[in-house]
This record gives structure tokens, C-alpha cells and sequence, in this order.
């Protein structure tokens, strides 16, 4: 079993749309849960950290972190055609993990 | 001002020669890290050191040797380069207690011939 793992795509919405990116992990004692975006020929940027059970916003951006089940998620609200890249989940802190991403396309 | 600088940017070498990629912060993070992403885009953890001393050390062949001259510098020489070797290598740093996660280099793209 892969410590994450994410859908690798690629998911496709019209502009406009929420996009819903998903991933699970294997380390029940995980705390710290992040989420990164990466264009193309680029570096991950982080775009959200989430630590605790619910939901965190951040503009268009919604983690939603649930232990229980091992689940993280990533909703883009009113996605754009910017937002077309890799998205990256990642988990830990001093030894951070990463899923394989789920590559977005945004479609105008 | 760059956060995290890595250079060089691309490297295109022969299978058995040796190389090095280096590494700068300015952020003042006391912990950096190089990743490798592979052609499929899976980003793992090569190794991590915090204020010098090396703290990480995946299973990575030892080839592959990291150096860090002090908490703003690290860099990673690789010996005997082979073709599986290519792939795009990220140094990274963070800062211990401030969990913020990490910040990325802008990567080198090593390809081996």
C-alpha cells in the first residue's frame, strides 16, 4: 500500500465548476496534511495546510481533513483555466510524503 | 530575493561521470531537504538535514552523497552517474516547530546520455 495515494487523473471541469481532488493515507498517526500545485516544468507551491478534523478556506480553496477515515480533499470553487496543473497531496511534517497528483484541466 | 535557488537549472551529462547540484536558502529555515521526482511526477524524499546534521537518509544508492557546509546550504553530489539517474532533483527547506511546510527550489533536470 502507497503511503498516499491520490487519483492521478487527469480530472476535467468546465470553468466554473468545483473541482474535487482527493487523497488517502496509510499513517493513522499523521498530523499535518498539505496540499501543493505544480505547472507544468515548475515547483510544487503550497497552496493549503490543514491539521486538524473539518474544513479549512482559503478564497476559492476548501481542505477538508477527516483522521477517521485517512481522507484529505481539495475543492476548488469556480475553478479557472490558471488552475490547470498537477495538485500534490502531501502528509508530515519533518518527513513529508507526497501522492503521485492528480493532474486538473480546467476547460474554458 | 530567491527563497530557495538550486543550480544549475538543467545538466545533461554522460552515463559514469560525476556531478553536483547545489542548494541556497535565504529564509532562514533551520532544515533542507532534496527530493527526486521521476518521470511519472512522484516526488520522494532523497535526504534531510537540520542545521547541518543529516537527520534523513532514505534508501538512495551512495552514489548519491549529500553535503551541507551550514544551515543555509545544501548540496548533493552524485557519483557514477547512470541512466536511470535522470530525473528532475528539488531541494527544499522548512523550518522546525513552524510547520508551514516546505518551500521548493525550482528544480534541476538532470538527463544522463
Amino acid at each position: 500500500q502507497k503511503e498516499v495515494e491520490q487519483n492521478s487523473g487527469p480530472l476535467s471541469v468546465p470553468e466554473g465548476a468545483i473541482a474535487s481532488l482527493n487523497c488517502t493515507y496509510s499513517d493513522r498517526g499523521s498530523q499535518s496534511f498539505f496540499w501543493y500545485r505544480q505547472y507544468s516544468g515548475k515547483s510544487p507551491e503550497l497552496i493549503m495546510f490543514i491539521y486538524s478534523n473539518g474544513d479549512k478556506e482559503d478564497g476559492r480553496f476548501t481542505a477538508q481533513l477527516n483522521k477517521a477515515s485517512q481522507y484529505v480533499s481539495l475543492l476548488i470553487r469556480d475553478s479557472q483555466p490558471s488552475d490547470s496543473a498537477t495538485y500534490l497531496c502531501a502528509v508530515g511534517a519533518s518527513r513529508m510524503r507526497f501522492g503521485a497528483g492528480t493532474r486538473l484541466t480546467v476547460k474554458p | 530575493d530567491t527563497a530557495v535557488s538550486q543550480t544549475p537549472k538543467y545538466l545533461v551529462t554522460q552515463m559514469g561521470n560525476d556531478k553536483s547540484i547545489k542548494c541556497e536558502q535565504n529564509l532562514g529555515h533551520d532544515t533542507m531537504y532534496w527530493y527526486k521526482q521521476d518521470s511519472k511526477k512522484f516526488l520522494k524524499i532523497m535526504f534531510s538535514y537540520n542545521n547541518k546534521e543529516l537527520i534523513i537518509n532514505e534508501t538512495v544508492p551512495n552514489r548519491f552523497s549529500p553535503k551541507s557546509p551550514d544551515k543555509a546550504h545544501l548540496n548533493l553530489h552524485i557519483n557514477s552517474l547512470e541512466l536511470g539517474d535522470s530525473a528532475v532533483y528539488f531541494c527544499a527547506s522548512s523550518q522546525v516547530g513552524k510547520n508551514y511546510g516546505y518551500t521548493f527550489g525550482s528544480g534541476t533536470r538532470l538527463t544522463v546520455v
